[in-house]
């Protein structure tokens, strides 16, 4: 079956501390990652996907295929970066994608 | 240019009442995916339109929901006696055709059924 699991619901940092945002996955294949993100009072939108394998706002992932996962990290998180991250997986057929439940970032100084 | 858009923004119904949620899609995106977002549950895909074929309509939860899409573009939603598990944020997405392309959300409709 095709799943992405996120296992932190909340995850609480530091200003300036090192944050990973943990996703695995679960699929048959070659699989087409993505994280997205949603800041409050706005609408979701894509922040990176393993392919493009770009930074963003400092952010990297990489796909790990041995591990099933696909962890998003920022070596210093800034308060902006407060938000909720959305792992997804786009499906065999590629007509969607299926989302983790989501990790909440709060950033504090 | 302009994003997608859906309306309403809000909607409060009562139980048993049907309700239609709109998505404008962005002008010249042939794909076109309904999403619900609800506390606790993450994101779960509902009901996909490309171009003129046939709707994936696999991930709709019951047979009160149901989704058209009109001349390729705008696209509703409607479920019909709605139930208080149906609260939630119903996302609408739209892409262009090329499978590599990024899906861009709309805003969303926040229902609450009372």
């Amino acid at each position: 079956a095709q799943r992405v699991t996120q296992p932190e619901k909340l995850l609480s940092v530091f200003k300036g501390a090192p944050v990973e945002l943990k996703c695995n996955y679960s699929y048959s294949g070659s699989p087409e990652l993505f994280w997205y993100v949603q800041y409050s009072r706005q609408r979701l939108q894509l922040l990176l996907r393993h392919i493009s394998r770009e930074s963003i706002k400092g952010f990297t992932a990489d796909l790990n295929k041995g591990e099933t996962s696909f962890h998003l990290k920022k070596p210093f998180a800034q308060e902006e970066d407060s938000a909720m991250y959305y792992c997804a997986l786009s499906n065999q057929a590629g007509t969607a994608l299926i989302f983790g439940k989501g990790t909440t970032l709060s950033v504090s100084s | 240019g302009a994003g997608v858009s859906q309306s309403p923004s809000n909607k409060v119904t009562e139980k048993g009442k049907d309700v239609e949620l709109r998505c404008d899609p962005i002008s010249g995106h042939t794909a076109l995916y309904w999403y619900r977002q609800s506390l606790g549950q993450g994101l779960e895909f509902l009901i996909y339109f490309q171009g003129n074929s046939a709707p994936d309509k696999s991930g709709l939860p019951s047979d009160r929901f149901s989704a058209e899409r009109t001349g390729g573009s705008v696209s509703t939603l409607t479920i019909q006696r709605t139930q208080q598990e149906d609260s939630a944020v119903y996302l609408c997405a739209s892409k262009s055709g090329q499978a590599s392309e990024t899906q861009y959300f709309g805003p969303g409709t926040r229902l609450l059924v009372l």
